[in-house]
């Protein structure tokens, strides 16, 4: 169990960039999670996915927001035109099943200037 | 749209004292799981509990599930510099597959 990694852990990009982030699962999880956190919040869903299927997307999402996982592995997601109010840590969780608990990843912390 | 509710949002206490967290809701959740979470890191699991007036002890915590799974409650005996952090609370919904998360305690003890 090598956890969950994800890349970059910072990022600061100027607005109106897209920026795109990796997200490696525990390899046997088959659902695999999109949250949005920010300083002293609780995770604010975003999406999941189970294998490659995007399976719930957030309405607080949005089209400058997109996921994929196109094996049913490692997943992407990617921020186009950023604003500065996308200024937020990323965080990418797996899970066995629906029931299982989240394994989360360190993050990855995006600063818009 | 289902809201968990954690209070107090933040709390500061000395060591050795207890504390209790709250975490509330007006939906009922098929579970409720607890993390803790430390600046720059990913949250962490404590417990998951399953079953409505369920009690789970690890350790000082102690976690108790509402009975009629809508609440839920961590507390902390004689509290540690080491049990600083952000505490979650997690609701899984009798219906779809995403959780649903509290906005955090974030706990000082200080020594």
């Amino acid at each position: 169990d090598t956890g969950v990694s994800q890349d970059p852990r910072h990022k600061i990009t100027k607005r109106g960039q897209n920026v795109t982030f990796r997200c490696d699962p525990i390899s046997e999880h088959n659902r695999l999670y999109w949250y949005r956190q920010t300083l002293g919040q609780g995770p604010e869903f975003l999406t999941y996915f189970q294998n490659e299927a995007q399976l719930e997307k957030s309405r607080l999402l949005s089209d400058r927001f997109s996921a994929e996982r196109p094996k049913g592995s490692f997943s992407t997601l990617e921020i186009q035109r950023t604003e500065q109010g996308d200024s937020a840590m990323y965080l990418c969780a797996s899970s066995q099943t629906r029931d299982s608990p989240l394994h989360f990843g360190n993050g990855t912390r995006l600063t818009v200037t | 749209t289902q809201l968990l509710e954690q209070s107090p949002q933040f709390l500061s206490i000395q060591e050795g004292e207890n504390l209790t967290v709250y975490c509330n809701s007006s939906s009922v959740f098929s579970s409720l799981q607890w993390y803790r979470q430390e600046p720059g890191e990913g949250p962490v699991l404590l417990v998951t509990v399953v079953t409505g007036g369920e009690v789970k002890k690890l350790k000082r915590l102690t976690f108790q599930f509402g009975d009629a799974r809508k609440d839920s409650s961590l507390h902390i005996t004689a509290a540690q510099t080491g049990d600083t952090g952000l505490y979650l609370c997690a609701g899984l919904p009798n219906q779809g597959g995403k959780l649903i998360f509290g906005q955090g305690t974030e706990l000082s003890v200080k020594p």
